[in-house]
């Protein structure tokens, strides 16, 4: 079953509005992370919370973790045209050893 | 800085073929992670390797296999090729497993070999 789930599935705003992504996941974590794609490309890590943190912030990147909900949302502030991406939130397998990844939010970002 | 390379970028195959993909993790990184991307699919994991030895396996059909190399380069060989394999593969690479402090670690992706079978 899928580790990570997101929503929504697609997102469109326009450039200067924020975007909410969430990620909801199934069972315990040392650490959920946050992937960005752009269309074809490889996965760029954006930022890793820990299990033991509520909150972090990276730029105009805000991610939260409620553990005893199994969530994470990522937030974008003031988007640009450029942020127009994929985003995964990632957890770890059962064994640890590997990132299972959500289904991702498609962000469309126009100006 | 130098990132996770991998290659070929771009690659074209007959069904029952077979392919090679490679993959250089970052310098100093000694686990390596492979994951197969089908068109608007989250990656799924295939396998992973930790100092040369394989540390975990995912969906990776029998027909796959991968080994990493004593210079920590890997290699994903593909046989039998199917339409279904078409996909976009990635190698990633962390300083993983031998750190233990900040499990599962991030990791590093490469730009991709898409792989189109036809």
């Amino acid at each position: 079953s899928q580790q990570g789930e997101e929503d929504p599935q697609a997102l469109s705003i326009q450039e200067g509005e924020n975007a909410t992504m969430n990620c909801s996941y199934k069972t315990s974590i040392n650490n959920l992370q946050w992937y960005r794609q752009n269309s074809g490309r490889g996965l760029v890590h954006l930022i890793l919370i820990r299990s033991n943190e509520r909150e972090k912030h990276s730029g105009r990147l805000r991610v939260t973790l409620d553990t005893s909900k199994k969530s994470s949302s990522l937030l974008i502030t003031a988007s640009r045209a450029a942020d127009t991406a994929s985003y995964f939130c990632a957890t770890a397998n059962q064994a640890g050893t590997a990132l299972i990844f959500g289904k991702g939010t498609t962000l469309s970002v126009s100006s | 800085a130098a990132g996770v390379i991998q290659s070929p970028r771009h690659l074209i195959k007959e069904k029952r073929e077979t392919a090679t993909l490679k993959c250089y993790p970052i310098p100093r990184h000694d686990t390596v992670y492979w994951y197969q991307q089908g068109p608007g699919q989250d990656p799924q994991f295939l396998i992973s390797f930790y100092e040369k030895m394989q540390s975990d396996k995912g969906s990776i059909p029998d027909r796959f296999s991968a080994q990493q190399f004593s210079d920590y380069h890997s290699e994903l060989n593909m046989s039998s090729l199917e339409l279904g394999d078409s996909a976009l593969y990635f190698c990633a690479s962390s300083l993983g497993q031998g750190a233990l402090l900040v499990w599962p670690d991030t990791q590093y992706f490469g730009p991709g070999t898409r792989l189109t079978v036809l």
